[in-house]
C-alpha cells in the first residue's frame, strides 16, 4: 500500500536548468496538491488540482507549472530553476468529499537544491 | 499572508509534562482544523482534527481545544514523551468537503527531554 509516492527524493540543479517532480497516488483521490516547505515558513501551497485535467494556482505559483493528465499523477515542473526554489517539496492528496474523507495524505518529500 | 498564525515557534518540555501549541485564524469560513505531526525526513501526517461544532476533541494523550468566538484553537499533549519530539503544524480549511487546500501555520518544533 504505497499511498503517495514522490520521485525523486533528492536533486541538485544548476540555475537555469529545468526538471519535473512526479507525484503518484494509489488511493483514487480526486484532489492533489503541491506544497513547498522552507524553514520558519511552514507549508505553502504552490498549485493544486481538483480532478484530472484541472489545475489551479496556490499561494506561491510563480516559477512553477503543473499538469494532471492522469488522475493518479500530479507533475510539478520548474522551467528555469532559481536558487530561491531551493526547498523541500511535498505532494499531498485527499478524497475530499464527505465528512470522513478530508484527510490529506503526504508523500515523503523531494529535497531540491539549486546552485 | 499567513492565514493561520501559530505559536510558539519552538518548545522544550520535560518528559511527563504538558505541551501546548496555539493557533489563531481570521477567516470565519474555515470549518476544518487539523493538526499534523512531522518527523525529520518524513512528510506531515494527520494527528487529530476538529470541526467548529465542538469545543474539544481528545484522542489518547492529544487534545484539541477550540474557541470559535476567539477564533483560536490549541493542541495539548499530555504526559509528553521523547517520541513526541517532532514539528507540529496546525492548519485550517475552507469548506471541508471540497478540494480547497489546507492553510498551514508556520510550525512548532517540539523537543521533549528525558
Amino acid at each position: 500500500n504505497a499511498g503517495v509516492t514522490q520521485t525523486p527524493k533528492f536533486r541538485v540543479l544548476k540555475t537555469g536548468q529545468s526538471m519535473t517532480l512526479l507525484c503518484a497516488q494509489d488511493m483514487n483521490h480526486e484532489y492533489m496538491y503541491w506544497y513547498r516547505q522552507d524553514p520558519g515558513m511552514g507549508l505553502r501551497l504552490i498549485h493544486y488540482s481538483v480532478g484530472e485535467g484541472t489545475t489551479a494556482k496556490g499561494e506561491v505559483p510563480d516559477g512553477y507549472n503543473v499538469s494532471r493528465l492522469k488522475k493518479q499523477n500530479f507533475l510539478l515542473g520548474l522551467e528555469s530553476a532559481a536558487p530561491s526554489q531551493t526547498s523541500v517539496y511535498f505532494c499531498a492528496s485527499s478524497y475530499g468529499t464527505g465528512l470522513l474523507n478530508t484527510e490529506a495524505f503526504f508523500g515523503q518529500g523531494t529535497r531540491l537544491t539549486v546552485v | 499572508q499567513q492565514q493561520v498564525k501559530q505559536s510558539p515557534q519552538s518548545l522544550i518540555v520535560q518528559k511527563g509534562g504538558i505541551s501546548i501549541i496555539n493557533c489563531a485564524y481570521e477567516n470565519t469560513a474555515f470549518d476544518y482544523f487539523p493538526w499534523y505531526q512531522q518527523f525529520p525526513g518524513k512528510g506531515p501526517a494527520l494527528l487529530i482534527a476538529i470541526r467548529p461544532d465542538v469545543s474539544e476533541k481528545k484522542e489518547g494523550r492529544f487534545t484539541i481545544s477550540f474557541n470559535k468566538s476567539a477564533k483560536q484553537f490549541s493542541l495539548h499533549i499530555m504526559d509528553s514523551q521523547p517520541g513526541d519530539s517532532a514539528t507540529y503544524f496546525c492548519a485550517a480549511k475552507v469548506n471541508s468537503n471540497s478540494g480547497y487546500a489546507l492553510n498551514f501555520g508556520k510550525g512548532t518544533s517540539l523537543l521533549v527531554t528525558p
